[in-house]
């Protein structure tokens, strides 16, 4: 049963700062990584993929892969208060193996 | 482009009665996908699609069935509603070939459902 772990939160950052959300997983052949964010009330949107070790970066976003930890995080920069919503992780399995999995999700709560 | 459409946005059964939720897409995505997701959950995927005339059991698929008689439309049946049923139902597609790992899901606007 592949796991997926987020911190359900919330987490709480002031506008201007940068916000951190993580995420575990436990299948080490995963290939696949996602972050969506889901406004309360709406349905998930992605926002950045990863498929290689290390950094990708789209505006204030960047994702970070370590796949050796089983550890992949979501730097928001520059928060702002619309940045708030619940931030889901998901994680592929090995090659052919298709359906992500999703965890729990991450609050977040930007605060001016 | 539409993208993914659900209908209906909100119902409510009474226990027992049955329903179908619609799914289409516009995108020509071969893979379709269901998923309920309960308050403060994650994603639970009930069924899944590969293509038309193809669908598979997700993690949760007890009191649903699926069909998908074309590559844009994907309905999930309700048959014997039961509280447990309630949640919201959220529909997905990507197009996936199974030669690589990319796999970028895009969702409907989600049916919220009630069971009393």
């Amino acid at each position: 049963q592949k796991e997926v772990e987020q911190n359900s939160g919330p987490l709480s950052v002031p506008e201007g700062a940068i916000a951190s959300l993580n995420c575990t997983y436990s299948d080490r052949g995963s290939q696949s990584f996602f972050w969506y964010r889901q406004y309360s009330g709406k349905s998930p949107e992605l926002i950045m993929s990863i498929y290689s070790n290390g950094d990708k970066e789209d505006g204030r976003f960047t994702a970070q892969l370590n796949k050796a930890s089983q550890y992949v995080s979501l730097l928001i920069r520059d928060s702002q208060p619309s940045d708030s919503a619940t931030y889901l992780c998901a994680v592929g399995g090995e090659r052919g193996s298709y359906i992500p999995t999703f965890g729990r999700g991450t609050s977040l709560i930007v605060h001016p | 482009n539409a993208g993914v459409t659900q209908t209906p946005k909100f119902r409510i059964l009474k226990i027992g009665q049955s329903m179908t939720l619609q799914c289409a897409q516009d995108m020509n995505h071969n893979y379709m996908y269901w998923y309920r997701q309960d308050p403060g959950m994650g994603l639970k995927l009930i069924y899944y699609s590969v293509g038309a005339g193809i669908t598979d059991k997700g993690e949760v698929p007890n009191g649903y069935n699926v069909s998908r008689s074309t590559t844009e439309d994907f309905p999930l049946r309700l048959e014997l509603a039961a509280p447990s049923q309630t949640s919201v139902y959220f529909c997905a597609s990507s197009y996936f070939k199974g030669t690589s790992v990319y796999n970028e899901q895009f969702f409907g606007p989600g049916t919220r459902l009630t069971v009393l």
